[in-house]
């Protein structure tokens, strides 16, 4: 497809299950970003991918978060033993090389509820 | 570190008066400014941006904003809106270093009435 996606648009799991959400960039795209939607929050950076270089993890709210992106292109996001305050949508968006400050495209975004 | 206030969660209008969707932001380096709008079931998408130049940048759509750095504002305008622009509308800077992480503002949901 032209955009990006990622899978499943929603997921609802208990607290305490690990979670895997997917991110399929856009073809060519090789800066890609992670976002949490959650109420109360607004959107807050979580990590960030360039190409072959090491990640930006600073964002991430705790060590039971974690991502990775494989060859350049999927990413995935996991979240370990997930708590009730984990519940948010994550948005995933990529951006061209070298043009940092362009549009960032978005995906529809993952739907968490953590029961 | 930078911080992005939306003054306003929620307005309300009737169709064709004119809106002002309020966004102010802290920085201690220069940054650049982004509007971004969710509509209804879908995702985030680009509205406008502020990077150099004139202060005064316009969408498409018949929007535009206005960088005032000494206000530290960049407040989003338009002067008649149309159902169809409906949506949630998120205020964003970056300060531009290596890569664009975006500082997002809570954002501000506009709901145009017949």
């Amino acid at each position: 497809g032209a955009g990006v996606s990622q899978s499943p648009s929603n997921k609802v799991t208990e607290k305490g299950k690990d979670v895997e959400l997917r991110c399929d960039p856009i073809s060519g795209h090789t800066a890609l970003y992670w976002y949490r939607q959650s109420l109360g929050q607004g959107l807050e950076f979580l990590i960030y991918f360039q190409g072959n270089s090491a990640p930006d993890k600073s964002g991430l709210p705790s060590d039971r978060f974690s991502a990775e992106r494989t060859g350049g292109s999927v990413s995935t996001l996991t979240i370990q033993r997930t708590q009730q305050e984990d519940s948010a949508v994550y948005l995933c968006a990529t951006q061209t090389s070298g043009a940092f400050l362009n549009e960032q495209f978005f995906g529809p975004g993952t739907r968490l509820t953590v029961l | 570190a930078q911080s992005v206030t939306q003054l306003d969660s929620q307005v309300p209008v009737f169709e064709e008066a004119p809106v002002e969707l309020r966004c102010n932001y802290s920085s201690s380096v220069s940054v650049y400014l982004f509007w971004y709008v969710q509509y209804p079931n879908q995702g985030l998408q680009l509205l406008l941006k502020y990077l150099s130049g004139s202060t005064l940048v316009e969408s498409i759509n018949g929007f535009e904003a206005e960088f005032n750095k000494s206000q530290t504002s960049f407040h989003l305008r338009k002067p008649s809106v149309h159902i169809s622009d409906t949506a949630e509308y998120f205020c964003a800077v970056t300060a531009g270093t290596s890569y664009g992480k975006l500082t997002f503002g809570q954002g501000t949901i506009l709901t145009v009435h017949p």
